[in-house]
Formats: C-alpha cells, sequence, structure tokens
C-alpha cells in the first residue's frame, strides 16, 4: 500500500510569488491534514478536510493560504502572495475514519524556502 | 489551550544502550490521547507509541516504552537497546478527544545514536 506523498519534496521561491504544494493521501482515506513546521519550532496544525470539505480549518494563519480538495482525493495548498515567515516543512497526513483512535500517517512533508 | 513542551533538542546514546526523552503537557481535559513519533532523516514521520489517559498501565511495543504520570502530566519515552536506526526526531503530541483531530506537537527531539 502507498503511502501519503507530497510533491515537490523541496521549493525554494522569492517573496511574493506563489507556491502550490500537493498530498496524495493514502487510497481510501477521507480524512486529510495540513502540518507545518517553521524552523526549530513545533509543528503546528493547518487545517482537516473531510472528504472535500473543510472540518476544521482553525490552524491556517491568515488568506494567503487557500487549501483546497476537490473530489475528495489528492489535496493542494496554495500560498500567495508568499513572505519570508511562510518558510518550514509543510507535512500532510490522511487517517481512514476522524476520531481520536485513528492513526494519522503522514507523508515526507515539503521543505519551503521563501528568500 | 493544550501545550507540549519537550525540553532536550538533542540526546545521544550508545548503541545497545537505555535512553528517556522527556515530554511534559498542559490540559485541563481529563481525557485525551498522547503520542510519540519519530521521523528518520529524509523520510515520513511514523507513529511510535500511544497512551490513552484513562489507562494507567503504560504502553509498550517492543523496545519502546513509556512512563506516563498523568498528575505530573508526564509523558516520558524510553528506548531499550538502542539501535543506530533508532537515530531520528521525536515528537510528542497530544490529542483532545473533543471535537478535534488535530495533533498538538512539542519542539522535538534529535536522537543520535553511537556505535
Amino acid at each position: 500500500e502507498a503511502g501519503v506523498t507530497q510533491f515537490p519534496s523541496h521549493s525554494v521561491i522569492e517573496k511574493g510569488q506563489t507556491v502550490t504544494l500537493r498530498c496524495d493521501p493514502i487510497s481510501g482515506h477521507d480524512n486529510l491534514y495540513w502540518y507545518r513546521r517553521v524552523m526549530g519550532k513545533e509543528i503546528k496544525f493547518l487545517l482537516h478536510f473531510v472528504k472535500e470539505s473543510k472540518q476544521d480549518e482553525s490552524g491556517m494563519p491568515n488568506n494567503r493560504f487557500l487549501a483546497e480538495r476537490t473530489g475528495g482525493t489528492y489535496s493542494t495548498l496554495k500560498v500567495q502572495p508568499a513572505e519570508l515567515e511562510d518558510s518550514g516543512v509543510y507535512f500532510c497526513a490522511s487517517s481512514l475514519n476522524s476520531g481520536r483512535w485513528y492513526e494519522q500517517y503522514f507523508g515526507p512533508g515539503t521543505r519551503l524556502t521563501v528568500t | 489551550a493544550q501545550t507540549v513542551t519537550q525540553s532536550q533538542p538533542e540526546m545521544s546514546v550508545q548503541e545497545a544502550e537505555t535512553v528517556t526523552l522527556s515530554c511534559t503537557y498542559d490540559t485541563s481535559e481529563s481525557d485525551y490521547y498522547l503520542f510519540w513519533y519519530k521521523q528518520p532523516p529524509s523520510r515520513q514521520m511514523i507513529l511510535v507509541i500511544r497512551q490513552e489517559a484513562y489507562k494507567q498501565q503504560n504502553a509498550t511495543e517492543n523496545r519502546f516504552s513509556v512512563n506516563f504520570q498523568k498528575a505530573a502530566k508526564s509523558f516520558s519515552l524510553k528506548i531499550s537497546d538502542s539501535q543506530l536506526g533508532d537515530a531520528a526526531m521525536y515528537f510528542c503530541a497530544y490529542r483532545s478527544p473533543y471535537n478535534t483531530d488535530k495533533l498538538i506537537f512539542g519542539t522535538g527531539t534529535r536522537l543520535q545514536v553511537f556505535p
């Protein structure tokens, strides 16, 4: 069974540009999560999709971030325009069902560098 | 709001020895879940072990065990018979059982294993 995949693995962009990160969850997983780790700090929750609906987007930092999950399969996270403080590693995770017992499986992350 | 603290940015251990990674958390909830995740270099994060707060018995998974002290809000991870493959970033995480799936992470501990 393929795990959670993320693309690209690394992106370097200039301040003010746009970047789109992609996450492909494990097949059949309705729940998809985005997290972010800014250098040296804790991993922070961004949002949670159930199929194509946003269940919880309380962690989205501001309106420069737009997450979508059309069709309930893969998800994209767009940052527009990117700022220096957006640099970090963006993780995607998926789980079969929501709720405390279900394990979240993580992807390898996308390292975003904004210069 | 819940917080998770990992006070050891880096730890090291000799192969075959035992090491303990510390984690404390703050919450007003009586029921919750705690997790340890491992992220090897350039690899995805995987779940190592989890503990349900209402269970007094400490969780164990092969060489990995936890010391869960609910009153002290402490959740340390003990790795016995350390192996070179245990070298990784270790993240402690908290999940509330109420109306959210989000994981709240600490800042991580980098574990080095020396032969």
